[in-house]
């Protein structure tokens, strides 16, 4: 029973590049959650999504960031010109169903990004 | 808005002496969620222990502890008979339980390093 899945678990790009990072959620699980992690602090929210909808993008910076979660495949954030504020560690997390009551969040092992 | 506070940036122990990790929130609502994690060097986010509010009995998992006083909004965790294994950040996160509900709120972390 494979946990939650993330990849690439290291990625190195150029500033103005773009970044795609994939999570797999845990087998069952249809609810999905990106948080950020920079260096030295703690995770914070990004978004939230159900299979093909967008449930809570409030942590989400306004522009050259976009999250997916299509009916097959893995969930994708992507990140259109990185520029270097962008380096950080970025967390998936996924749940059975929404976390009402007392689900918990089983992250994956996250995926660092470096931009030069 | 809710936030979480961690005051300690570091902690030691010794091994199989008692340690407390201090954790203060602020929230205005009456129903929600503690939570301690624990992320090793690996960066994986760990599931150590969970409080709800609604609940006066503090959490217990095995060697690990919470002290919840919700009048103070204090959730602090406490680890006995500390093992090397558990020199890791923990963070400590906060979940409301209405509404979407899906957003944990991080503290800073406290790294705490386990001592022969």
């Amino acid at each position: 029973n494979a946990g939650v899945m993330q990849n690439p678990r290291h990625l190195v790009r150029r500033r103005g590049q773009e970044a795609r990072l994939r999570c797999s959620p845990m087998k069952g699980h249809s609810h999905v959650y990106w948080y950020r992690q920079l260096p030295e602090e703690g995770l914070k929210f990004m978004v939230y999504l159900q299979k093909e909808n967008i449930i809570d993008e409030s942590g989400m910076p306004k522009e050259r960031f976009s999250a997916e979660f299509p009916k097959e495949g893995p969930s994708i954030l992507r990140i259109q010109q990185v520029v270097r504020g962008d380096s950080a560690a970025y967390f998936c997390a996924s749940s059975r169903r929404g976390v009402e009551g007392a689900n918990v969040l089983t992250f994956g092992a996250g995926s660092r990004l470096t931009v030069l | 808005a809710q936030t979480v506070t961690q005051s300690q940036p570091e902690m030691s122990v010794q091994e199989a002496e008692t340690v407390t990790l201090s954790c203060t929130y602020d929230t205005s609502e009456s129903d929600y969620y503690l939570f301690w994690y624990k992320q090793p060097p690996s960066r994986q986010m760990i599931l150590v222990i969970r409080q709800e509010a609604y609940k006066q009995q503090n959490a217990t998992e095995n060697r690990f502890s919470v002290n919840f006083q919700k009048a103070a909004k204090s959730f602090s965790l406490k680890i006995s008979d500390s093992q090397l294994g558990d020199a890791a950040m923990y963070f400590c996160a906060y979940r409301t339980n209405t509404g979407t509900a899906s957003k944990l709120t991080f503290g800073t972390g406290t790294r705490l390093q386990v001592t022969l």
